[in-house]
């Protein structure tokens, strides 16, 4: 594709309900990133994929968040039982290469509201 | 811990003056710096970066490792430079950008 695409684009989750957030990175692409953005703050790390080996999960920040990336190119971000406190923009980013300082590629995100 | 600081929330501006948005950091080792920009209703990219030494859209930032700042300049702001920008630092490539909390740029005619 052209770009990065997430979907769905908005999300309204009841507290409890489980909710599932697409990532499509750019084809080819190695490396991507799941970030989450709360209101009035930049992007903060979540986890990290080098094709379908998550390498690093460590802003996950509860064990209710899981992602996944079983054939190195699509990727899910789950939260189970959701809380208020999830809502927030949920960014996905995708680079060509895990080395080499090629450019982090942004979706659009997908903003998530807990009622 | 790395930590990446934007002090202005906000800078206000008339179109022709020069702007500056300021970003400080915290690592103890050579990080990469970036500048990422996202106008209305439009995605987060990539404005320009510290190792490329380029200038982008008029912009320029300067790594100055001493003050460990990497404050982004433009001579003469212009209406569509309007826009959330980001400072943002990497410890090395194939890691995780870490974000400032961003500063809105508005300049008005």
């Amino acid at each position: 594709g052209a770009g990065v695409s997430q979907s769905p684009r908005y999300k309204v989750a009841k507290r409890g309900q489980d909710v599932a957030l697409r990532c499509d990175p750019i084809s080819g692409h190695v490396s991507l990133f799941w970030y989450q953005q709360a209101l009035g703050q930049g992007p903060e790390f979540l986890t990290y994929f080098q094709n379908e080996a998550q390498l690093d999960k460590s802003g996950l920040p509860s064990d209710r968040f899981f992602a996944e990336r079983p054939e190195g190119s699509v990727s899910t971000l789950k939260i189970q039982r959701t809380q208020q406190e999830d809502s927030a923009v949920y960014l996905c980013a995708s680079s060509l290469e895990s080395r080499g300082g090629t450019e982090a590629f942004f979706g659009q995100g997908t903003r998530l509201t807990v009622v | 811990a790395q930590r990446v600081t934007q002090p202005e929330k906000l800078l206000s501006v008339f179109k022709g003056a020069p702007v500056e948005l300021k970003c400080n950091y915290s690592y103890s080792g050579s990080p990469e710096l970036f500048w990422y920009v996202q106008y209305s209703r439009q995605r987060l990219q990539l404005l320009l970066r510290h190792i490329s030494r380029e200038s982008i859209k008029g912009f320029t930032a300067d790594l100055n490792k001493g003050e460990t700042s990497f404050h982004l300049k433009k001579p003469f702001a212009q209406e569509e430079d309007s826009a959330m920008y980001y400072c943002a630092l990497r410890r090395q490539a194939g890691t995780a950008l870490i974000f400032g909390k961003g500063t809105t740029l508005s300049v008005s005619s």
